[in-house]
C-alpha cells in the first residue's frame, strides 16, 4: 500500500508564509495532487506536479523531490479564507488516488 | 459546467437498514470514482467506473457495498446492510481523460452516519 505522512495541524499569522510538507512511500508513481478542503465542501484542486521542482500559481507553490519522496505546499500572503484542511495526494499508475489524512491550516488575524 | 453533485449530502440510518448515495458527475467525464473518508482517517479510494464498466472495484471493503453506474451517466452506490464502521463521508470525483492532471473533479460528499 502506499503511506502518505503530512502534519495534523499548522498555525500561522495573516500576511505570513505557511510550507506544509508531505512524505510519500509509493509504488508506481505518477504524480502528486495539492488539494484544499474547506469543511463540509469538496476538495478542490490546487496543484500536481509529476516531475520535480517548483510549480508556482499565484499565491501557492507546490515542489516536488521524487527521489526523497517528499512535497511540500507552500502558502504565501495568507488570508484567513486560506484556513482549511490542506490534503496530499499521490496518484499511482492504476490512476487511484492516496490521500494523506489532511493538514489543517488556521490563520490567525 | 456544473461540478460534482451528490446527494443526499447527509443521510443518518440505523444498522441494518439500506441506503442509496447518488452522485453525478461533470457531462462529458468518461471516468468516476468513489473514495471514502472514515472518522480521523484519510480520504480512501473504493472503486472507479469507465463509462458503464467497473475498472477497478479493489477499494470496495466487502459485498454489503454495491456499486452501478447503469448508462454511464450518475452512479449509485448501496450498502445494504449498513454496519456502524461504514459511517464516513462518501466523496464522488470524476475525469474526462485517464492521466489528465486537472481532470479530477471532486462532489462535495454524503455524510452518512450509522446508528
Amino acid at each position: 500500500g502506499q503511506n502518505i505522512d503530512q502534519p495534523t495541524e499548522m498555525t500561522a499569522t495573516e500576511g505570513a508564509i505557511v510550507q506544509i510538507n508531505c512524505t510519500y512511500q509509493t509504488s508506481g508513481f505518477n504524480g502528486l495532487f495539492w488539494y484544499q478542503q474547506h469543511a463540509g465542501e469538496a476538495p478542490t484542486f490546487l496543484s500536481y506536479n509529476v516531475l520535480d521542482g517548483l510549480e508556482e500559481k499565484g499565491r501557492f507553490s507546490s515542489f516536488l523531490s521524487r527521489s526523497k519522496g517528499y512535497s511540500y505546499l507552500l502558502l504565501k500572503e495568507l488570508q484567513m479564507k486560506d484556513s482549511a484542511s490542506y490534503l496530499c495526494a499521490v496518484r499511482t499508475n492504476d490512476y487511484k488516488l492516496s490521500f494523506g489524512a489532511g493538514t489543517t491550516v488556521t490563520v490567525r488575524a | 459546467e456544473a461540478g460534482v453533485t451528490q446527494f443526499p449530502s447527509h443521510s443518518v440510518i440505523e444498522k441494518g437498514q439500506t441506503v442509496t448515495l447518488r452522485c453525478d458527475p461533470i457531462s462529458g467525464h468518461d471516468n468516476l470514482y468513489w473514495y471514502r473518508r472514515v472518522m480521523g482517517k484519510e480520504i480512501k479510494f473504493l472503486l472507479h467506473f469507465v463509462k458503464e464498466s467497473k475498472q477497478d472495484e479493489s477499494g470496495m471493503p466487502n459485498n454489503r457495498f454495491l456499486a452501478e453506474r447503469t448508462g454511464g451517466t450518475y452512479s449509485t452506490l448501496k450498502v445494504q446492510p449498513a454496519e456502524l464502521e461504514d459511517s464516513g463521508v462518501y466523496f464522488c470525483a470524476s475525469s474526462q481523460e485517464f492521466g489528465q492532471a486537472y481532470g479530477y473533479t471532486f462532489g462535495s460528499g454524503t455524510r452518512l452516519t450509522v446508528v
